[in-house]
């Protein structure tokens, strides 16, 4: 079983229309939480980190639960330009170079 | 955000040759990097964590005589690929923690390695 799991998708979602998409992880012990969203041939880039409490910014909310272990990305309105593969990322933070694992990402395609 | 950068973006070379990239953090100090690999369609795979002044330190299944790994300063490490195969043709991304941050990764633009 991987670590970090995610559904790759694609998740084709109408232009204006919500989305939402969890990524599970295997270790109990993770410790941090973030959603990168990474575009065709690119570098990943930070989005929003995940907190216990879950959190908002914009169109996007990620939310934590731990007792299910997974985490959760949700875009409302969605805009043509979130099109993107979107990486959950678990930081088990068990030493002090806090290594992360990746899940394969999710793939969403929003339509015109 | 935390600005990382990488060179080259792009390289070709030969069966044979070595290719070094540079990764630098370049409006914070990074004690510790990372190196990823990624082929199409797939994860970011970690290869290594290089850590300022010490030997880096090499995931499961990662050559550390193949891919040497070198943390000069506190703003810069290097990779370089030894005697590239093409199998060695990857995206290539670095990325780097501030000591201020949440733990949160600020990736290098990558770099993509073509070996003929």
């Amino acid at each position: 079983r991987k670590e970090v799991e995610q559904d790759p998708g694609p998740f084709n979602v109408p232009e204006g229309a919500t989305v939402a998409f969890n990524c599970t992880y295997s270790n109990s012990a993770s410790q941090s939480f973030f959603w990168y969203r990474q575009d065709c041939r690119k570098e990943p880039k930070l989005l929003m980190s995940v907190y216990s409490s879950g959190n908002e910014d914009g169109r996007f909310t990620a939310q934590l639960n731990r007792a299910s272990q997974y985490i959760s990305l949700l875009i409302r309105d969605s805009k043509l330009s979130d099109s993107a593969t979107y990486l959950c990322a678990v930081n088990l933070l068990t030493d002090s170079w806090g290594k992360f694992q990746f899940g394969a990402g999710t793939q969403v395609v929003v339509t015109p | 955000g935390a600005v990382v950068s990488q060179h080259p973006s792009r390289v070709i070379c030969k069966s044979g040759t070595s290719v070094k990239i540079e990764c630098r953090s370049l409006d914070f100090q990074a004690t510790t990097m990372f190196w990823y690999r990624q082929f199409p369609k797939q994860s970011l795979m970690l290869m290594a964590t290089s850590n300022e002044g010490s030997k880096a330190t090499y995931e499961q299944g990662v050559e550390k005589d193949k891919f040497l790994i070198n943390h000069a300063s506190l703003t810069l490490s290097t990779l370089t690929v030894t005697s590239a195969h093409p199998e060695d043709s990857s995206f290539y991304i670095c990325s780097a923690s501030p000591a201020s941050g949440n733990n949160e990764q600020f990736f290098g633009p990558g770099t993509r390695l073509t070996v003929l």
